[in-house]
């Protein structure tokens, strides 16, 4: 079945220390994006990437990267995590920015 | 300002007790507005996309209509596994992306 796949689904990392999240799609979609969903909240959008175009959103904070270095695959670099970055990170695609976006199940993020 | 308000936030119901979600939207050209599920600890899972105004979508138990301001999430006969949050969105031209509303935090009871 085609879908979008997220690893690791649960990551641990201590404060401060770098960390890496992925995704990878076998939808063959054009957009990719990231999303941030805290406990009862909406999703946040964070960027996404038309094919190669990266497009940031303009609240997302500088200590937020992403790489996408072919259409299947895209990844969340967190320089330094903070304390207030533990949340749940949503990876989603579209085929073109106007249709239905398919998530991810997610990489619930712990920060110590 | 592009906007998504989903009411109630949270509704329990009996297993077969119908009823319906609401969600508000105001935005510059509707592009298109989407309905999900979501289960604790998941990502969301698509269920329908509305165009125009008079549109509806089913999927068994579950029906969204559309009109210019609102659309409405019809659960017919719930059963405890419709238990979920629902969330609405629209895409907005302006800002180019989704719009999410806080989502509908339903509770089905056998």
């Amino acid at each position: 079945d085609a879908m979008v796949i997220q690893n690791p689904r649960y990551q641990v990392t201590q404060f401060g220390k770098p960390v890496t999240l992925s995704c990878s799609q076998t939808l063959n979609h054009n957009v990719m994006y990231w999303y941030q969903q805290k406990s009862s909240q909406a999703p946040k959008l964070l960027f996404h990437y038309y094919d190669k175009d990266f497009n940031n959103e303009a609240d997302t904070p500088d200590n937020f990267q992403s790489r996408r270095p072919n259409t299947s695959f895209c990844f969340l670099d967190i320089r330094s995590p903070g304390l207030g970055d533990a949340a749940m990170y949503l990876c989603a695609t579209s085929r073109v920015r106007a249709l239905e976006q398919y998530f991810g199940p997610g990489t619930r993020l712990t920060v110590t | 300002e592009d906007q998504v308000t989903q009411s109630p936030e949270a509704l329990r119901l009996q297993e077969g007790e119908s009823s319906s979600l609401n969600c508000s939207y105001t935005v510059s050209g509707l592009r298109g507005l989407f309905w999900y599920r979501q289960d604790p600890g998941k990502g969301p899972e698509f269920l329908f996309t509305l165009y125009s105004a008079g549109e509806e979508k089913e999927k068994e138990r579950l029906k969204a209509t559309l009109t210019k301001k609102e659309s409405f999430l019809h659960i017919t006969a719930p059963k405890p596994e419709d238990s979920a949050t629902y969330l609405c969105a629209v895409q907005s031209p302006k800002k180019g992306k989704l719009i999410f509303g806080q989502g509908t935090t339903l509770q089905v009871k056998p």
